[in-house]
């Protein structure tokens, strides 16, 4: 069966600092590949979104950037982190084809 | 416009109520959908795929009208357990891109 696993589960790091967040996919190959923000009380907020290794989109201009270095491996990262950066971050996979998301079960970070 | 609306709730209703969500998508082109379920500070979860035949999984019956871009969500018999906020998701058919709504809150009370 697949799985997907996102760590940390919590962050605190201090403004300026970098970031990365990694994200894994088991089970499965060739997985489109997700990171979503959600701010509290919000709803989730595409960041990028990958078809392939070193294919990534863009849907929103910020301070992070993503990187998909293995078929299964989608990492988030930032150089240095804004108080704005601070959410929920949500990674995701899905078949191709338009098929449903299972998420990871997210990092709280609290940029401070 | 945003690509993905829906009611902005909360919805407060009593155990046994029934009660519906709504949603519209702005993009024609769209592929596929989906209600999410979330609770909080967790992930969301897969609650049930939408047709355009309709679609029932136990209390839970999902709609979509493509001519209108509109998705519905009708829960009958609710439970405290459907305390939650639920997601109105669309795939796009180019790029693979899946859109959330901004979800809707129901607290179901005793």
């Amino acid at each position: 069966s697949q799985t997907i696993h996102q760590w940390p589960a919590t962050l605190v790091q201090p403004v300026g600092s970098p970031l990365s967040l990694e994200c894994t996919v088991e089970g499965t190959s060739n997985p489109n590949l997700y990171w979503y923000r959600q701010a509290a009380g919000r709803g989730l907020q595409l960041l990028f979104y990958s078809v392939g290794i070193g294919q990534i989109s863009s849907e929103v201009p910020q301070n992070l950037s993503a990187s998909r270095p293995q078929d299964r491996q989608f990492i988030l990262s930032s150089k240095k982190l804004l108080l704005s950066d601070s959410g929920f971050y949500l990674c995701a996979w899905g078949g191709q084809g338009n098929e449903k998301l299972f998420f990871g079960s997210g990092t709280q970070l609290s940029v401070l | 416009r945003k690509e993905v609306e829906q009611d902005p709730g909360p919805f407060n209703v009593p155990e046994g109520a029934t009660v519906a969500f709504n949603c519209t998508y702005s993009n024609s082109a769209s592929q596929s959908f989906f209600w999410y379920r979330q609770d909080c500070r967790k992930e969301p979860k897969l609650l049930m795929s939408v047709y355009s035949s309709g679609n029932e999984d136990g209390r839970f019956t999902a709609q979509l009208n493509r001519a209108s871009q509109y998705i519905s969500l009708l829960i009958r018999d609710s439970k405290l357990s459907d305390s939650a906020t639920y997601l109105c998701v669309v795939t796009l058919v180019a790029g693979f891109k899946t859109i959330f709504g901004a979800g809707t809150r129901l607290f179901v009370k005793a």
